[in-house]
């Protein structure tokens, strides 16, 4: 299993920003896939996940309305989207592999370093 | 939504001695969905635990697991040079789920 994540990323405050994460090594569409958000010296918090095979997808309260998950399963991939970035979003966002809704997270990616500046 | 509160914040240790780490739930975890992740510097984190006590793969046997309804402790037997580092708490029996603030056990 191996999660692939796009590079590091720089926006001014109000571009767009998408970041992509390449699954391989197992069936894309059997299992839900997500992102976790670390800003700089802080902790972990979950942004939210989808489920390639339905695209059911479900967001942390704190996120809900601010990012949009979205996954291409011809490509295998997950991506993570803003309309218009705020500096509070400078963090490493984590491509997380999920068993299932209730089940363990058992795959991280190498992290997506996102740095939001004027 | 369901709070994870972990303690303490920081833990000094020395090598070989016993780590324990606590997390706390504000309600009951569903089924001890209650997971253990360690995070070393520059890392991305790694599941130690499932399931409140389940080792996950390849995981040492000096990390254990134990607890349950909303009180969960996580044991590291004699410490490591390599087990210095962030340790969350994750509960994934409420949807999305949520982490702990972590604790970080140091080199005292």
């Amino acid at each position: 299993v191996q999660l692939a994540q796009s590079g590091s990323e720089v926006r001014k405050p109000g571009e767009s920003l998408t970041i992509s994460c390449k699954a391989s090594g197992y069936k894309f569409t059997g299992y839900w896939i997500g992102w976790v958000r670390q800003m700089p010296g802080k902790g972990l918090e979950w942004v939210g996940i989808i489920y390639p095979g339905d695209s059911d997808t479900r967001y942390s309260p704190s996120f809900q309305g601010q990012v949009t998950i979205t996954a291409d399963a011809s490509i295998t991939t997950a991506y993570l989207h803003w309309n218009s970035v705020r500096a509070s979003d400078t963090a490493t966002y984590y491509c997380v592999r999920r068993q299932g809704l209730n089940s363990i997270t058992d795959y991280w990616g190498h992290g997506t370093l996102v740095t939001v500046s004027s | 939504e369901l709070v994870l509160t972990q303690s303490p914040d920081t833990l000094s240790l020395s090598p070989g001695e016993r780590a324990t780490l606590s997390c706390r739930a504000s309600q009951a975890v569903n089924s001890n969905y209650l997971a253990w992740f360690q995070q070393r510097p520059g890392q991305a984190p790694r599941l130690l635990i499932y399931e409140a006590t389940k080792s996950a793969t390849d995981i040492p046997d000096r990390f254990s697991g134990s607890g349950s309804g909303s009180e969960f402790t996580l044991t590291i037997s004699r410490l490591e040079p390599q087990d210095f580092a962030v340790y969350y708490c994750h509960d994934y029996g409420d949807s999305v789920g949520t982490f702990g603030q972590g604790t970080k056990v140091e080199v005292k």
